[in-house]
This record gives structure tokens, sequence and C-alpha cells, in this order.
């Protein structure tokens, strides 16, 4: 059971333009969501995060925006810069999910000069 | 602070061998978490442990087993090998994993190819 989606598999922007990454989620229970960064031959990167009981989460470049009754999450980074570009992940946490992370497919994000 | 480090960085074994793959948490950390990221799976948890005792396990056959020292120090082993298990093995750690969102350190993973 696919219990996170990332139905975009890559996202290309120009330098200076915003990004926004969207992930969806079966499971209302979940307390917490998590963004991880991921580039090439190396392991993902924390982030940020959000906590079920807000609506918005921010820091620096990087927001993510929780629509519970969509059941939706986004991230944008503004401005976004080429190092952005790498492999996106969203990750529900809570329940018994000790150490547990359920990784959506993922998205390629290419930001360009 | 020394990150998550995992050994080897690569290796290559035959179908039907079997492998141990290393982690060594970062200093403090008592959970340790193991992931599988291929290609066409992404990245799938395998086990989390925490003082030895494996908390949560996740839909891998038991040709995939783990386990914790009491420095917190954790291996990996895959035995049997079959051509699919072919990815990169990456290994977290944390605190204590609450539930509460608390996030995961990676290291860089261990890169296997089965032949």
């Amino acid at each position: 059971d696919q219990q996170v989606k990332q139905n975009s598999p890559s996202l290309s922007v120009q330098e200076g333009r915003i990004s926004i990454l969207n992930c969806d989620y079966t499971n209302s229970m979940f307390d917490y969501f998590l963004w991880y960064k991921k580039y090439p031959a190396e392991g993902p990167t924390f982030l940020i995060s959000i906590s079920s009981i807000k609506d918005k989460n921010e820091d620096g470049r990087f927001t993510v925006f929780l629509n519970k009754s969509a059941k939706h999450l986004s991230l944008h980074i503004v401005p976004s810069q080429p190092g952005d570009s790498a492999v996106y992940f969203c990750s529900p946490a809570g329940g018994t999910s000790y150490g547990k992370l359920t990784f959506g497919q993922g998205t390629i994000l290419t930001v360009h000069p | 602070k020394a990150g998550v480090t995992q050994t080897p960085r690569y290796l290559i074994k035959t179908r039907g061998q079997q492998v141990t793959l290393s982690c060594s948490p970062i200093s403090g950390h008592r959970s340790v978490s193991w992931y599988q990221q291929t290609p066409g799976q992404g990245l799938q948890f395998l086990f989390e442990y925490f003082s030895e005792t494996q908390r949560n396990k996740g839909n891998f056959p038991g040709r995939f087993s783990g386990r914790q020292f009491s420095n917190s120090r954790s291996e990996m082993n895959v035995s049997t090998l079959e051509l699919g298990d072919s990815a990169l093995y990456l290994c977290a750690s944390s605190l204590v994993a609450t539930t509460y969102g608390e996030k995961l350190f990676f290291g860089s993973g261990t890169q296997l190819s089965v032949l």
C-alpha cells in the first residue's frame, strides 16, 4: 500500500524562480511530515518538517504547507538555486514508526542557471 | 562530530553468496535504521534497532537480517544473494527515533552489486 505519492517525477525551473514540489498521503493519523533531499550516491539529508497540527512551516528559502483536508503537502523553494538540484522525498512519521520513513518515489528537481 | 559511517562503500558479490554491511551511527545516537534504494522501488525501509532490539521491520524476506551491538553500531546481513538485491543500502541514525518526527541522519551508503 502506497501511503505517500509524489506524482511529479521531475520538475525543471529557472534559477531565482519558485519550485513547488507536491506530495499526497492516504493515512490521516500521521503526526509529522518530513522532506528530505538526496544527491546521487549520497544518503538523504533532512530538509524541513511540519507537525500535523500546523499548516505551514518556514525555514529560510524552504516552506512546507500542509492541507489536511486534502491530505496534501507541498514544499516551496524560493528563490531556487542550482545547488537545489536533487531528488526530493516526502515522508510521514508517527504512530509506531520508529526510525521508519515511508518515502514517496521522489521528485527530481533541476534548477537551471 | 563525525557523521554516520558505512563500510564498505562498494561491494561486488555473486548470486548465492552472503554479505554483511556495517554502520557506525553518530556518537550518542541509539537508533539505527536501514534502507534499500533501487531504481524501481525507490527508498524502502528494512528495519530499525534501538538498544540492541529490533523495534520495527519492513516488508523484506527473512534473508535480510540485522543486529545492533551495545555501542550502537549495527550490521545488516543478506544471505543467498539474488540479482535483485543489487542496490544502495543506506543506514540512518537518530538519538532515540521517537514517533515525533525526529530527523534521521543518513550515511553515504554501501553500493552492492550482485552478479
